[in-house]
């Protein structure tokens, strides 16, 4: 158990629907990384929050937008949904934000989203 | 980020040693060496991390060539738990910690 949970497990929705993925980092992690994990793409990084404002941006996609809240969770929405949006969605924290030193990240259990 | 090659499979037998190489001779002097697991659709796993030194844990050993372009991890007594893909990942401390997850190693420890 990494101490990173994520909610839900499983997520069946429609395409153009909308869905929000919801992540609580480590106990003392400031970092939440938001990674999507779909069948031809391997694992690849979506975005990074610290201590509640965005630090680094992948290959996220303009239909898709996260925030960090106060009290540092984490939620991944995702809007207009396609077909090939169905991935496995993975949330990971860290204490720091990167910078200066090296961070090792953690991670939760995944929701996986299926779109129909 | 320095990239990394490993091969796409590989097979252990129960009970030995399994030697995971990776390739990274693009990687620079502030680069750290990651390795993590994926066990089926579960989440990535950390396993172990470096810099220069060798380095060993509960897990597993990191061993880093001299001149830093490879490595290689040790699971020191395989067993069928372990079967997973394994990814080797370089980053340099100064990029905003994303992790790039390449292709990885699929292990299978063999009975």
């Amino acid at each position: 158990d990494s101490g990173v949970t994520q909610t839900p497990k499983h997520l069946i929705t429609a395409t153009g629907q909308r869905v929000t993925l919801r992540c609580s980092p480590r106990s003392g992690d400031l970092s939440v990384y938001w990674y999507q994990q779909s069948l031809d793409q391997g694992l690849q990084f979506l975005i990074q929050y610290y201590n509640g404002e965005e630090r680094a941006k992948g290959n996220i996609l303009e239909r898709f937008s996260a925030q960090q809240f106060p009290d540092l969770h984490s939620e991944l929405n995702l809007s207009s949904l396609e077909l090939g949006d169905s991935a496995l969605y993975f949330c990971a924290s860290s204490t720091h934000s990167g910078g200066a030193r090296t961070d090792t990240q953690y991670f939760g259990p995944g929701t996986r989203l299926t779109v129909l | 980020d320095a990239k990394t090659t490993q091969p796409p499979s590989m097979d252990c037998a129960e009970g030995r040693a399994a030697n995971l190489p990776c390739n990274h001779s693009t990687i620079s002097g502030n680069e750290y060496v990651y390795w993590y697991r994926q066990i089926h659709s579960q989440g990535p796993q950390y396993i172990i991390h470096g810099l220069k030194n060798n380095e060993t844990n509960e897990m597993a050993s990191l061993i880093i060539t001299e001149d830093r372009k490879s490595s290689t991890l040790i699971l020191p007594h395989a067993t069928l738990r372990d079967t997973a893909v394994y990814y080797c990942i370089v980053r340099a401390p100064n990029t905003g910690n994303q992790f790039y997850f390449g292709t990885g190693t699929s292990l299978t420890v063999i009975p």
